[in-house]
C-alpha cells in the first residue's frame, strides 16, 4: 500500500514570497490534515478535511494561508505571502475515517530567508 | 495552550538500558493515547496506542502506561537498542475534540552502544 506522498521535500524562499506543498493520501482516506512542525516542537494542526470540506481550520492563519483538497483526493497548502517564522516542515497526513489512526507523509521543509 | 505535556525533552540510555518519557494530559474527556516515533527526514508512524480502558499496553520491547486519575501516561522502552534512536511524541485525542490529535512536543531519544 503506497503511503502518503508530498512534494517538494525542500523548499527554500525569500520572506514575501509564496509557496505551495502538494499532498497525496492514501487511496481511500477520507480524512486528511495538514501539521506544522517548527524545530524541537510536536506537530501542530493547521487544517482537517472531511472528503472535500473543512472540518476545522482554527489554526490556519488564514490572512496568509490557504488550503484546498479538490475532489476530496490531493491537497494543496500555499503561503502567501511568507514570513520568517512560516520556517517549519510541513506535514500532510491521513486517516481512513477521523476515528482511525493518521498515517503521515515525510514532510516538506520549508526555509524563509 | 498546550493539551499534553512531555518530558524530557531528551534522553540517552545505554545499549540495553530502559527509556522513559512521561506525558501529562489536561482534558478528561481525551480517550486515545498513541505514541509516535519519528526519524530524522521523516515523517511521524504510529509506535502503539492505549485506550483508558486498560492501565497498560506492551508490543515487544515498547510498553505504554497509563494512570487515568493521575492524567498521566507514559512510554517504556526496554532493552534499547541503538535504531531506536528518534523523537518520539506523545499525543492524545477524543471525541469531544472531534479525534484531532494534540502531540505533546517531542524526546529526542539517543541510544548509545
Amino acid at each position: 500500500e503506497a503511503g502518503v506522498a508530498q512534494s517538494p521535500r525542500y523548499k527554500i524562499i525569500e520572506k514575501r514570497q509564496s509557496v505551495a506543498f502538494w499532498c497525496n493520501p492514501i487511496s481511500g482516506h477520507a480524512t486528511l490534515y495538514w501539521y506544522q512542525q517548527i524545530l524541537g516542537q510536536g506537530p501542530k494542526l493547521l487544517i482537517q478535511f472531511q472528503n472535500n470540506g473543512v472540518v476545522d481550520d482554527s489554526q490556519l492563519p488564514k490572512d496568509r494561508f490557504s488550503a484546498e483538497r479538490l475532489k476530496g483526493v490531493d491537497s494543496t497548502l500555499k503561503i502567501q505571502p511568507a514570513k520568517l517564522e512560516d520556517s517549519a516542515v510541513y506535514l500532510c497526513a491521513s486517516s481512513l475515517r477521523r476515528e482511525t489512526e493518521a498515517f503521515f507523509g515525510q514532510g516538506t521543509r520549508l526555509t524563509v530567508v | 495552550q498546550q493539551q499534553v505535556k512531555q518530558s524530557p525533552q531528551s534522553l540517552i540510555v545505554q545499549k540495553g538500558g530502559i527509556s522513559i518519557i512521561n506525558c501529562a494530559y489536561e482534558n478528561t474527556a481525551f480517550d486515545y493515547f498513541p505514541w509516535y516515533q519519528q526519524f530524522p527526514g521523516k515523517g511521524p508512524a504510529l509506535l502503539i496506542a492505549i485506550r483508558p480502558d486498560v492501565s497498560e499496553k506492551k508490543e515487544g520491547r515498547f510498553t505504554i502506561s497509563f494512570n487515568k486519575s493521575a492524567k498521566q501516561f507514559s512510554l517504556h522502552i526496554m532493552d534499547s537498542q541503538p535504531g531506536d534512536s528518534a523523537t518520539y511524541f506523545c499525543a492524545a485525542s477524543g471525541r469531544s475534540n472531534d479525534y484531532k490529535l494534540s502531540f505533546g512536543a517531542g524526546t529526542t531519544v539517543t541510544v548509545r552502544a
